[in-house]
């Protein structure tokens, strides 16, 4: 149990589109989820925590019109990047938290090139 | 948050255990230790977690000093695919805005 999936697993586009990323907790329901992002032979970094029906709340540093989290149901968040450019590109990661329980439980990752 | 140190890297040689230290002298007396690992261009895999017992799984054992400054992971029999990076992280568990920071990790490489 305890499944997170994350799609596309790997996405390249071209600068200034717009990218969305979906996670989904397959076999539980996520009141919170959390996404990450990961540059290359560096550790995971926290961008934003959300719960469900509520606005996410992002860490210090991270633009928020330009990474949109939406939370909408208990098994599905999406991480849109608006109008991508080459320093977007990294390894975006997501958790989800079930709502009785502490434990994270974290996605495959979606691998996102910008060129 | 508490912090923690961990070496930047460690070798292995396949078949021994491996013995990962973690320093968090300043946790306090209700957070947990926990130990993730990240194989390449992979999410992270939960490992073990602790909080003041030595606690065993099917994947590996956590050794905690009885001061709580210091932990070991032990892989006691090390394969390739244990090639991974190990986090060592701190968690209070407590209230709903609990979130995992991972800090550095130490990049564990199991040698044929």
């Amino acid at each position: 149990g305890a499944v997170v999936s994350q799609h596309p697993s790997r996405v390249i586009c071209k600068s200034g589109t717009s990218v969305k990323i979906e996670c989904r907790s397959l076999d539980f329901q996520a009141t919170t989820m959390f996404w990450y992002r990961q540059f290359p032979k560096q550790s995971l970094m926290l961008m934003a925590t959300s719960n469900e029906g509520s606005k996410a709340t992002y860490e210090q540093g991270v633009e928020k019109d330009k990474f949109l989290i939406n939370h909408a149901s208990l098994t599905l968040s999406t991480l849109t990047v608006t109008s991508a450019h080459p320093e977007d590109s990294s390894f975006y990661i997501c958790s989800a938290r079930g709502g009785r329980g502490w434990e994270q439980f974290f996605g495959p990752g979606t691998r996102l090139t910008v060129l | 948050d508490a912090k923690t140190t961990q070496p930047t890297s460690m070798d292995c040689a396949e078949g021994r255990a491996a013995n990962l230290p973690c320093n968090h002298s300043t946790i306090s007396g209700n957070e947990y230790v926990y130990w993730y690992r990240q194989i390449h261009s992979q999410g992270p895999q939960y490992i073990i977690h602790g909080l003041k017992n030595n606690e065993t799984n099917e994947m590996a054992s956590l050794i905690i000093t009885e001061d709580r400054k210091s932990s070991t992971l032990i892989l006691p029999h090390a394969t390739l695919r244990d090639t991974a990076v190990y986090y060592c992280i701190v968690r209070l568990r407590m209230n709903r805005d609990d979130k995992i920071i991972f800090g550095k990790g130490t990049r564990l490489h199991i040698l044929p």
